[in-house]
């Protein structure tokens, strides 16, 4: 199940298949990258973030792809478990000098047991 | 756990009174923000402070006042609220200016009667 961009709120899918998150950003001068996860009742949680001198870049199960052409971002989940329900965000950073983080809309991820 | 700390968790205040939150970090971390964030919304910003100095104030009312009285401190002063301003409001810092990770506490949960 895949998300396109930040019209379809919510992703469902089954416990341990693969995940995708898209997100489309605003500015093309922006050159820092954050992936947020955020539960019910508890503030973000950083997952991942990319400079934009990078298109790519892994973690533990997440990979997150930057596509500054088109100005996609993309989150990817492997194996995807029930904890990992929750709102995840992208947030670019648009400050020309310092740290001026601006969400997007969120996408709600549900994973079903 | 974040090392994000913000106090008190939960406030309701009356649309005379005064209160603050407060945000404490220990992480030597030189740059602090405040954001707000509405029910099924993303956060947006409030205030950043650099080396304990405001930097960027998003055009907000002035009834939030917020102080910096240390690197590691940071307080949001509330007085005549409104109803609309309840809201989460999440404290968050990083190591520097630009381009480092955001760290977010859990927030406050404001409510104004």
């Amino acid at each position: 199940g895949e998300s396109v961009g930040l019209h379809l709120p919510t992703l469902s899918v089954q416990e341990g298949d693969n995940s995708i998150i898209n997100c489309a950003y605003s500015n093309s001068a922006s050159d820092y990258f954050i992936w947020y996860k955020q539960e019910s009742g508890k503030g973000p949680q950083f997952i991942i973030d990319i400079r934009s001198n990078m298109d790519k870049r892994q973690g533990q199960r997440v990979t997150v792809l930057l596509n500054k052409t088109v100005k996609h971002l993309s989150l990817q989940i492997a194996a995807t478990q029930p904890g990992d329900s929750a709102v995840y965000f992208c947030a670019e950073n648009m400050g020309e000098y310092g740290n001026k983080l601006v969400f997007g809309a969120g996408t709600i991820l549900r994973v079903k047991s | 756990d974040t090392e994000v700390t913000q106090t008190p968790k939960h406030l309701v205040m009356g649309m005379t009174n005064k209160k603050s939150l407060k945000c404490e970090q220990h992480m030597g971390h030189r740059a602090m923000y405040w954001y707000k964030q509405k029910a099924k919304k993303p956060p947006e910003l409030m205030f950043v402070y650099s080396y304990e100095k405001l930097s960027i104030n998003e055009s907000v009312p002035s009834r939030f006042s917020p102080e910096c009285p240390n690197s590691s401190l940071l307080n949001l002063h509330l007085h005549a609220l409104q109803p609309e301003d309840s809201a989460l409001y999440l404290c968050a810092s990083s190591q520097g200016d630009s381009g480092n990770t955001i760290y977010f506490g859990e927030g406050s949960w404001l409510t104004v009667v």
